[in-house]
């Protein structure tokens, strides 16, 4: 199975700082279709996760442009341009490419 | 609007049974491939199984292989997951979502294996 290694596992950020989370792929993620099945998910304390990222770098209806998704490969980086209250929780990486889909660990940012 | 609302979690025994049910709206059910996700208390994120849109493949996580299945039925927008011979270790809040990418996720419910 694909193994998907989130880093840092926790990261205090100041308000109105960035913040940024890598998720490194034990395999490369690059699809027989030339699609990248890399999705990252947001987990406010209490609620269920929710897809903010799909296929490296394009963002949901809704999601603010403060989040944003890169990479390629097996390497992917999100990141949160002006951290905000409302952006406390975990983060999590996911790859759909392989089976069994699997997640990363999750990362979770709090605030200083 | 999406909407996705899991049933049937609860406490069974170890070696116990359980069947959950996601009730899916406000997309075209068969459509979708459609997945379970599980989180244990205080872990993280576990792909358990997804089933494709007319159930004519289906995945499973090594851990549930041979005791979990995963069906659907698209007569009534509907989505389960049998669960034999439950272990402590499937104590876990069970997520419906839709597609193998989960783009829209449920609400959970709550399933506890313990004597």
């Amino acid at each position: 199975e694909v193994v998907m290694t989130q880093s840092p596992l926790s990261l205090p950020v100041t308000l109105g700082q960035s913040a940024s989370i890598s998720c490194r792929s034990s395999q490369s993620l690059v699809q027989s279709d030339g699609n990248t099945y890399l999705n990252w998910f947001q987990q406010r304390p209490g609620q269920s996760p929710r897809r903010l990222i799909y296929k490296v770098s394009n963002r949901e209806s809704g999601v603010p442009d403060r989040f944003s998704g890169s990479g390629s490969g097996t390497d992917f980086t999100l990141k949160i341009s002006r951290v905000e209250a409302e952006d406390v929780g975990v983060y999590y990486c996911m790859q759909g490419t392989h089976w069994p889909r699997t997640f990363g660990q999750g990362t979770k940012v709090e605030i200083k | 609007e999406v909407q996705l609302v899991e049933s049937g979690g609860g406490l069974v025994q170890p070696g116990g049974s359980l069947r959950l049910s996601c009730a899916a709206s406000g997309f075209t059910f068969t459509s979708y491939w459609m997945t379970w996700v599980r989180q244990a208390p205080e872990k993280g994120l576990e792909w358990v199984a997804s089933i494709k849109e007319d159930g004519s493949e289906k995945y499973y996580v090594d851990s549930v292989k041979g005791r979990f299945t995963i069906s659907r039925d698209n007569a009534k927008n509907s989505l389960h997951l049998q669960m034999n011979s439950l272990r402590a270790e499937d104590t876990a809040v069970y997520y419906c979502a839709r597609e193998t990418n989960t783009r829209d996720w449920g609400q959970g419910t709550l399933v506890t294996v313990s004597s």
